[in-house]
């Protein structure tokens, strides 16, 4: 994707609720990738979730899933059963398969207990 | 498998030295990336390699920031000299030929450079 905005510096949620981080980008592409990082307090970046774009269908795993808008070119992500280890700063990125992602701004997550 | 390894893990030094930074890549990955986090910038995009060439450069603040990969296994970022404004983490990221980025990146434990 060429930009990602993601609208919420921060979000809180409580142990065992859901909670959805949203995220738009804009491309002239018609074959990319969208993806969500996940930051903890150790700095490491570690891939939540990918999304093929040319797939309708959600990209789940496990506890994590997108809300996949092509049209409205949005791709949210959805923690069911928060756990407090999800607590975090998170990223929407996107782009083609020859090149570079761009990362969005981030949303700092956390999960109380 | 190791996972993409940077070093060193912190970096404090003082204005106007010269700072390495180094990265040893995934062992097949082609593709090298090198970003800086910021809080008022986020995640910006510095420079990336494919089969140890630069392909796009773009996002080099300015001359003090140069980039080498003499091989496939062993990249630098060399900040020369060092300004207070370069305090940032630094990331390298690897990941597989075309068509396989489509995985995403790996990404290493970054380096946190601060400069007084």
């Amino acid at each position: 994707a060429q930009t990602v905005t993601q609208s919420q510096p921060e979000m809180s949620v409580q142990e065992a609720e859901t909670v959805t981080l949203s995220c738009t980008y804009d491309t002239s592409e018609n074959n990319y990738y969208l993806f969500w990082y996940k930051q903890p307090p150790s700095r490491q970046m570690i891939l939540v979730i990918r999304q093929e774009a040319y797939k309708q269908q959600n990209a789940t795993e496990n506890r994590f899933s997108v809300n996949f808008q092509k049209a409205a070119k949005s791709f949210s992500l959805k923690i069911s059963d928060s756990q407090l280890g999800d607590t975090a700063m998170y990223f929407c990125s996107g782009g083609t398969s020859y090149g570079k992602l761009t990362f969005g701004q981030g949303t700092i997550l956390t999960v109380h207990p | 498998d190791a996972g993409v390894i940077q070093s060193p893990r912190h970096e404090v030094t003082e204005m106007g030295q010269e700072v390495t930074l180094r990265c040893k890549p995934i062992s097949g990955h082609d593709y090298l990336f090198w970003y800086r986090q910021t809080m008022m910038r986020g995640l910006e995009l510095l420079i990336y390699f494919n089969n140890n060439v630069p392909i796009d450069d773009s996002g080099m603040p300015e001359d003090r920031f140069s980039a080498k990969m003499p091989n496939a296994s062993f990249s630098t970022l060399k900040i020369q000299p060092s300004e207070p404004r370069d305090s940032a983490v630094y990331f390298c990221a690897s990941s597989l030929n075309p068509g396989a980025l489509s995985y995403g990146y790996t990404f290493g434990s970054g380096t946190r450079l601060t400069v007084v």
